[in-house]
């Protein structure tokens, strides 16, 4: 089951530029989608989410896409900072068949200062 | 601000015995979750329960797996007879329900099956 796929497993950027970390998504049923970070030893943190019937949301230095032809959303940290080195997971809901968030495999970034 | 707890943080147990997972949940939330994490892997939705009841499970979810809210603030994950693949980081989550709300996840407890 792929339903959610994060095709890179890792990206590395250096501080102040920008992070660009990208999610995939099968079914089309989907209709609100979010981004969690997590750090070792945590779990994850709620971080930005964008509903179907948007195609941008930005909160701060993060701003989610969403592409809906193309069954794709990214996200975008400007500008990066060490403390955003984590894995990033980019979950999807059918609200029609409740709260379930399906999770993609998540990106390791690394933001080298 | 208010957050999920999870106890204990580890874990470890024998193939065949029984674990018990403890979380508290955020007080005023009324929708709570299990998910896992294989090392190496996606984090799975387990389950769902709202109500004193389950409300959805994947299946993963079988009959070695139940939940329970014994009173008004823990949520526990019991695995009756574990298995070897049953190694995992398992989160539990809370919110209240309304639509389109985050879930806040507790940091998990490792459970080492050996």
């Amino acid at each position: 089951d792929q339903q959610v796929k994060q095709n890179s497993p890792s990206l590395s950027v250096q501080e102040g530029r920008i992070s660009i970390l990208n999610c995939d998504y099968t079914n089309s049923m989907f209709d609100y989608f979010l981004w969690y970070k997590k750090y070792p030893a945590e779990g994850p943190t709620f971080l930005i989410s964008i509903s179907s019937i948007k195609d941008k949301n930005e909160d701060g230095r993060f701003t989610v896409f969403l592409n809906k032809s193309a069954k794709h959303l990214s996200l975008h940290i400007v500008p990066s900072q060490p403390g955003d080195s984590a894995v990033y997971f980019c979950a999807a809901i059918n609200m029609e068949y409740g709260n379930k968030l399906v999770f993609g495999a998540g990106t390791i970034l690394r933001v080298k200062s | 601000e208010p957050e999920v707890t999870q106890t204990p943080s580890h874990q470890v147990t024998q193939m065949g015995q029984e674990v018990i997972l403890r979380c508290v949940p955020i007080s005023n939330h009324l929708y709570f979750y299990w998910y896992r994490q294989i090392l190496g892997q996606k984090v799975e939705f387990l389950v769902s329960f709202y109500n004193n009841e389950i409300s959805e499970k994947s299946e993963i979810f079988d009959d070695q797996f139940s939940v329970e809210r014994p009173d008004g603030s823990n949520f526990t994950l019991k695995i009756r007879s574990t298995k070897l693949e049953d190694s995992a980081m398992y989160f539990c989550a809370s919110n209240t329900g309304t639509a389109n709300e985050k879930l806040f996840f507790g940091s998990g407890t490792q459970l080492s099956v050996l």
